[in-house]
């Protein structure tokens, strides 16, 4: 399985932007890139996930680079609700499997 | 609301006990996942099943058990072969296809007494 890279925990303000970064070199050309995040003692929540072209939805925007071998999740405005553990997850071929890492746990101050 | 339910969410086993966690669906998805969590780690794949009386092995199947009888319904068999069964069981389904999300319940802690 393809791994990524995310760094072990991030800091941020509240109502500031937030860019979590994650390497995936060894990305293959079917992989696609999931984002999901998970709060202490809760099962792991949907962020976003794209395979080229960058993404929007409500909850955030996912920057892909040209080469695919890294992608940067964005947060526009971090509330304190935001403040959680983000894993990055390739997803390809025909098993549906995730395999989530360590994440990066995001802190967010008032 | 379509959602996951998982339960019980806090289960207590005595040593040498089979424990079956349940996990619910009804969002009509095909596939359904177990993970298993230990403190201040990522989550690792038990079984997963893609389609009603077919499932694989994940990464840590040893001392598990599965059944997918049902569409809507993956329950996992904790057998007293685990040798270390304490963790937070999280259940996950998805539709067809690698860039389905993954919905997941709210997990069963599971405690050995």
């Amino acid at each position: 399985d393809a791994k990524t890279t995310q760094p072990n925990s991030m800091e941020s303000n509240e109502e500031e932007p937030v860019h979590l970064p994650c390497n995936h070199s060894t990305i293959s050309g079917t992989d696609y890139i999931h984002w999901y995040r998970q709060l202490p003692s809760q099962g792991p929540e949907y962020v976003i996930h794209g395979l080229t072209s960058n993404v929007n939805n409500r909850m955030a925007s996912l920057a892909i680079a040209e080469d695919r071998k890294s992608s940067t999740l964005i947060l526009h405005r971090a509330t304190l609700r935001d403040a959680a553990v983000y894993y990055c997850i390739l997803s390809g071929g025909s098993n549906y499997k995730l395999t989530f890492g360590k994440g990066t746990l995001l802190t967010v101050n008032p | 609301d379509g959602g996951i339910t998982q339960s019980p969410k806090y289960l207590f086993r005595k040593e040498g006990q089979n424990v079956t966690l349940s996990c619910e669906q009804n969002l009509n998805h095909d596939a359904m996942y177990w993970y298993r969590q230990d403190p201040g780690q990522g989550l690792r794949l038990i079984y997963y099943s893609q389609i009603v009386n077919d499932f694989q092995k994940g990464d840590i199947a040893e001392g598990y058990s599965v059944s997918r009888e049902k569409k809507e319904s993956f329950p996992l068999t904790v057998t007293s072969a685990q040798k270390n069964p304490t963790a937070f069981y999280l259940c996950a389904s998805s539709g067809r296809g690698s860039n389905q999300p993954q919905h997941f319940g709210d997990g069963t802690r599971l405690s050995i007494l």
